[in-house]
């Protein structure tokens, strides 16, 4: 059972690149996240979904899209990338209250 | 807007002894709280999910209690070991999205 998966772990972007962080989930749940963890703060939501083809803004929802066209991916679109984006991305679904997280990736833009 | 503190940011203890971990909110009106736990470089995991008309919850040797009145849950990890070493977060439900703090970084020293 390999719960919640993200693709990349790392990567490196310079000013003005895009991309697409994809979370996949094996689970079944209806509630999908996107959270930015940096240094020294809490997690911040950035978008969430409570199911397939709905996507809602979180608290610092600002430079960034979301889609969910198929209930177990998530997607999260940098279209055109800053230097305050470099951060930990954690993809969640959740069942019953609870989350389930992935094990993160690391942006880094130069 | 809520805001969730834990105090202290660090704590570093001999394997054996107890460890107390604090969390404080400030607004009361939340639906649960959660603890998790993150090791470096992967993701989080629930540790404990109270609901707001809970006092406590134990699962082997943590035991988390909620204080909605006065904005404060407290973890409570006994005989703690090497294998404890991690930063814990908690989190509180105010509404459908979690508010997290910047966790607490313990390390048990062998």
């Amino acid at each position: 059972n390999a719960g919640v998966t993200q693709t990349p772990k790392f990567r490196v972007l310079k000013t003005g690149q895009s991309m697409t962080l994809l979370c996949a989930q094996d689970m079944n749940h209806e509630y999908m996240y996107w959270y930015r963890q940096d240094p020294g703060m809490g997690l911040r939501l950035i978008h969430y979904s409570v199911g397939e083809g709905t996507t809602a803004k979180g608290e610092v929802p600002d430079g960034y899209n979301v889609s969910r066209l198929k209930k177990q991916n998530f997607l999260l679109g940098l279209e055109s990338a800053a230097p305050s984006q470099t951060s930990v991305y954690f993809c969640a679904s959740s069942y019953d209250e609870k989350l389930f997280f992935g094990s993160g990736t690391q942006l880094s833009v130069l | 807007k809520q805001e969730v503190t834990q105090i202290p940011a660090a704590l570093s203890v001999p394997e054996g002894e107890n460890l107390v971990l604090n969390c404080s909110f400030t607004d009361s009106a939340i639906y649960n709280l959660q603890w998790f736990r993150q090791d470096p470089g992967k993701g989080l995991t629930s540790l404990l999910l109270i609901q707001s008309s809970q006092r406590e919850q134990t699962s082997g040797r943590l035991n988390a209690s909620l204080d909605k009145s006065s904005g404060r849950s407290t973890l409570y990890i006994a005989a703690s070991q090497p294998g404890d070493s991690a930063t814990y977060l908690c989190a509180v439900r105010p509404g459908n999205k979690l508010s997290f703090g910047a966790g607490t970084t313990v390390t048990v020293r062998a």
